[in-house]
């Protein structure tokens, strides 16, 4: 089964707006990290956030990390039409740390 | 630098048909791994390597069959295509680091087994 669920699936809002988007996760994790995926393209890697941190921020990307609730989430502030896209979350789990594990996605739109 | 690539981009195949997806990358990484991607269930782990001569199954292995003789080179084999196996296949490399390195990923190759 997956580890990473993202929460909303689909995520629609305007341009400008903030976007905000959840993953949790099943196991103890080493790092999470978040991926961007354009429309046929590959996955782009966004932002890592090893277990013990809390919060890191990269340009226009917050993500937080909540290992308690096993729980992540992935702010995008001023939203571009170009930030329209799938995102993801996925999980370097403890036991058998070589892997990367991916959570379903969430799927963003940007209205101009 | 190409990064990782994939090829070909897309592939029909009549259900019985065997063929192999091909990955390579040129950053000198020693971590590959295939996922393969269908509508609704995200990246699923199909087969992964640690380094040339050592592979292992991932999350949905079966029908499929991997080798690495090179650090280069990750090729997913399907030996009797179903079609169970239409979906995007995409092939990752990066650094070791216990997994707190990022993953590069290929352009993807679009199977459709009819």
């Amino acid at each position: 089964s997956q580890q990473g669920e993202e929460d909303p699936q689909a995520l629609s809002i305007q341009e400008g707006e903030n976007a905000t988007m959840n993953c949790s996760y099943k196991t103890s994790i080493n790092n999470l990290q978040w991926y961007r995926q354009n429309s046929g393209r590959g996955l782009v890697h966004l932002i890592l956030i090893r277990s013990n941190e809390r919060e890191k921020h990269s340009g226009r990307l917050r993500v937080t990390l909540d290992t308690s609730k096993k729980s992540s989430s992935l702010l995008i502030t001023a939203s571009r039409a170009a930030d329209t896209a799938s995102y993801f979350c996925a999980t370097a789990v403890i036991q058998g740390a070589q892997k990367l594990v991916f959570g379903q996605g969430t799927r963003l739109t940007i209205n101009p | 630098n190409a990064g990782v690539t994939q090829t070909p981009k897309f592939q029909v195949l009549k259900t019985g048909q065997s063929m192999t997806l091909q990955c390579a990358q040129d950053m000198n990484h020693e971590y590959m791994s295939w996922y393969r991607q269908d509508p609704g269930m995200g990246l699923r782990l199909i087969h992964y390597s640690v380094g040339a001569g050592i592979t292992d199954q991932g999350e949905v292995p079966n029908g499929y069959n991997v080798s690495r003789s090179t650090t280069e080179d990750f090729p997913l084999r399907l030996l009797s295509a179903a079609p169970s196996q239409t979906s995007v296949y995409f092939c990752a490399s990066r650094v070791p680091g216990g997994g707190s390195t990022e993953a590069f990923f290929g352009q993807g190759t679009r199977l459709t087994v009819v």
